[in-house]
C-alpha cells in the first residue's frame, strides 16, 4: 500500500536467532499495529501502538517485542522464544484508533 | 480469539451473479469493518459501520449491521472475475479502539 512500506518481503530464521521486520509509514499516522496470520485463517493482533514512545501488548505478543521510537517506524522482533514463528507478518497504520486500518504488504518469516 | 465468525468460508460463483457473505460476532462492538485480501497481499480496507448504523453502501458493496442479532452481511452485485480474493470481517471492541478481532474470512472465487 501506498505511504507503508515493510521489509524484507522474506525472511528465515535459524534455531536461536532473534529477528527483526521493518514497518515505515509515510502517511504520518499515529497508530500503528503487528498481525499474525496463519494459513487459511485470519488476522492476530500482536502488538499495537498509539503514539510515540507507548505501546500495548495485542493478544499473542509472548515472543515477540516492539520499540516506537519515532512516529513512521514501528519495528517487530520475532525473538527466539517464539517456537513457532512461520507465518505471514501485517503492519497495519491508521489516522487514529478510531479509523479504519491500511496495510503493507507482509513479510513472510520460515525457519531454516 | 476469533470473535467474527464468516459463512460460508468458501464461495463460488459466475461473474455478474451476487455474492453474499455472512459475519457473525459474540460482544459488543463499536464499529464492523470489512476488508479484502488478493492471494499474498495485505488486507485493503473496504468499508466500516458504525454499531447505530443498519445499512451502507460503496459502490457495488453494500453492507448490513444487525446487532440484535450479532451478525453482518457483505453484499457484491455484478460481481467480477477481479472481485476474487479472501474478504474478511472485522470487529471493534467496545471500549478498545483501534483494536481489530478478525474473522477467518471467505475465500471467494469469480468465474469469468
Amino acid at each position: 500500500d501506498g505511504g507503508i512500506t515493510q521489509s524484507p518481503k522474506y525472511l528465515f530464521r535459524k534455531e536461536g536467532q532473534n529477528v527483526t521486520l521493518s514497518c515505515e509509514q509515510n502517511l504520518n499516522h499515529d497508530a500503528m499495529y503487528w498481525y499474525r496470520q496463519d494459513p487459511g485463517q485470519g488476522l492476530r493482533l500482536i502488538y499495537y501502538s498509539q503514539i510515540v514512545n507507548d505501546f500495548q501488548k495485542g493478544d499473542i505478543a509472548e515472543g515477540y517485542s516492539v520499540s516506537r521510537e519515532k512516529k513512521e517506524s514501528f519495528p517487530l522482533t520475532v525473538t527466539s522464544a517464539q517456537k513457532n514463528p512461520t507465518a505471514f507478518y501485517l503492519c497495519a497504520i491508521s489516522r487514529d484508533s478510531l479509523q479504519p486500518q491500511h496495510f503493507g504488504d507482509g513479510t513472510r518469516l520460515s525457519i531454516l | 480469539s476469533q470473535q467474527g465468525e464468516e459463512d460460508p468460508q468458501a464461495l463460488s460463483i459466475q461473474e455478474g451473479e451476487n455474492a453474499t457473505m455472512n459475519c457473525s460476532y459474540k460482544t459488543s462492538i463499536n464499529n464492523l469493518q470489512w476488508y479484502r485480501q488478493n492471494s499474498g497481499r495485505g488486507l485493503v480496507h473496504l468499508i466500516l459501520i458504525r454499531s447505530n448504523e443498519r445499512e451502507k453502501h460503496s459502490g457495488r458493496l453494500r453492507v448490513t449491521l444487525d446487532t440484535s442479532k450479532k451478525s453482518s452481511s457483505l453484499l457484491i452485485t455484478a460481481s467480477r472475475a477481479a472481485d476474487t480474493a479472501s474478504y474478511f470481517c472485522a470487529t471493534g471492541r467496545g471500549t478498545s479502539y483501534g483494536k481489530l478481532t478478525f474473522g477467518q474470512g471467505t475465500i471467494l472465487t469469480v468465474h469469468p
